[in-house]
């Protein structure tokens, strides 16, 4: 199985802060990534997909980048719904793996 | 509107079985892959198995393997998913979600809690 690690784990940050979480696979997955919100007692939420396309209604402070084995997920300028936990899954080969997740809390 | 609302969760002793359904509704159900995602109390999200449109693949992480069988009903709009010899660590929330073969999602349902305990 392919094994996804995000860094950090997590990370405080204020409203307007520019934030970046990485997330990096055990081995090349072709930009086949998605990103998820998490707020809790909520269902996760789709942000991203191959790794840079943003689902329909997302806003555009979020944004997706990398190749290989690393990539990126980005939020231009925080706002106060940002804050949650977010989750990376690759989805190259099966099974579809998640990495442990980063907790963004308001500083 | 995409709509998906589990159903069948509750509490279990080990060794027992549960069937979790899942009603869809918004969307063309029997057009999408449908899946089952699942997260242990205060832990991160696992994937558990997916189906095709029609029923005709179904793939499973390895450790439910033998245990769980996913299937899908197109005429009555729902996805299910039958747990047999259930374990404590089979104990979280499990999301039916609508997804794609490769096992990316972007629904997700509210998630049903099934807790495996003596």
């Amino acid at each position: 199985d392919i094994q996804m690690t995000q860094s950090p784990s997590s990370l405080s940050a204020s409203v307007g802060d520019r934030v970046t979480i990485t997330c990096r696979a055990s081995q090349g997955i072709s930009n086949s990534l998605a990103w998820y919100q998490q707020k809790p007692g909520k269902a996760p939420k789709l942000l991203l997909y191959a790794a840079s396309r943003l689902e329909s209604g997302v806003p555009s402070r979020f944004s997706g980048s990398g190749s290989g084995t690393d990539y990126t997920l980005t939020i231009s300028s925080l706002q106060p719904e940002d804050f949650a936990t977010y989750y990376c899954q690759q989805y190259y080969s099966t099974p579809p793996t998640f990495g442990q997740g980063t907790k963004l809390e308001i500083k | 509107e995409v709509q998906l609302v589990e159903s069948g969760g509750g509490l279990v002793q080990p060794g027992g079985s549960l069937r979790l359904s899942c009603a869809a509704s918004g969307f063309t159900f029997s057009s999408y892959w449908m899946s089952w995602v699942r997260q242990a109390p205060g832990k991160g999200l696992e994937w558990v198995a997916n189906i095709k449109q029609d029923g005709s693949e179904k793939y499973y992480v390895d450790s439910v393997k033998g245990r769980f069988t996913i299937s899908r009903d197109n005429a009555k709009n729902s996805l299910y998913l039958q747990m047999n010899s259930l374990r404590a660590e089979d104990t979280a929330v499990y999301y039916c979600a609508r997804g794609y073969s490769s096992g990316w999602v972007d629904y997700w349902g509210q998630g049903t809690l099934v807790t495996v305990s003596s």
